[in-house]
């Protein structure tokens, strides 16, 4: 079970603004930023989102993410079929002096 | 340009020990705040953290796995080995190494090798 929690799935219809939740603890989300990861089945994964909310070069801008307290959000606006995919947080755990992921969330484009 | 690339044995026994090589281009490890770690999962599940070297050699570890761990980095290689001691059929997954930044807050993996798949037979 990942100290990150993350809703298994979550889904919308083509256009629509999906947000996935990533919620942690005050020695991880809550002293340190989020980073969030994409990965299609059998692939690699990608860097999404780092320091909460910046995204790298070639992402687009209708991914945004957010950080309050110890949780923390990725949205997809304008969502379109090849969003299709898995989705993970991590942060760094000043505690357990670790990197932690989420459980990932499986996102389906209806 | 970075890419990294794992390679090692894809079949090890249970109890043997797993060694496993990432070879790296792009960026060197002699670099300030510049890392290397290793990421596995398991089949159809989450991605899981091992390990992590820096510039400076220090070494970070998962708690839950740190004593069956290490990690090493051979600089004028652009190498970086993982060792993983006692293997259980439990441990078969993909392993990914990917390139770290320790920037402020945040260590973010930004660049991936392709993973290799590792089956622990019983």
């Amino acid at each position: 079970q990942s100290v990150l929690t993350q809703p298994p799935s979550a889904s919308g219809t083509p256009g629509q603004r999906v947000t996935i939740s990533c919620s942690g603890g005050n020695s991880n989300i809550g002293s340190n930023a989020v980073n969030w990861y994409q990965q299609f089945p059998g692939t690699a994964p990608k860097l999404l989102m780092y320091s909460n909310s910046q995204r790298p070069s070639g992402v687009p801008d209708r991914l945004s993410g957010s950080k309050s307290g110890t949780s923390a959000s990725l949205a997809i606006s304008g969502l379109q079929p090849e969003d299709e995919a898995n989705y993970y947080c991590a942060a760094w755990d000043d505690s357990l002096n670790a990197v932690l992921f989420g459980g990932g969330t499986k996102l389906a484009v209806l | 340009q970075i890419t990294l690339k794992e390679s090692g044995p894809t079949l090890v026994k249970h109890t043997q020990t797993l060694m496993l090589t990432c070879t790296f281009s792009g960026f060197s490890l002699r670099t300030s705040g510049v890392g290397v770690g290793w990421i596995r999962q398991p089949p159809g599940k989450a991605l899981e953290w091992l390990a992590l070297i820096y510039w400076d050699d220090s070494k970070r570890y998962s708690p839950s796995l740190g004593s069956r761990l290490r990690i090493t980095k051979d600089t004028s290689k652009n190498q970086v080995v993982l060792t993983m001691s006692n293997v259980d059929p439990v441990d078969t997954g993909t392993y990914f190494c990917a390139h770290n930044v320790e920037m402020a807050a945040t260590r973010p993996f930004d660049f991936w090798g392709h993973g290799i798949p590792v089956t622990v037979s019983s």
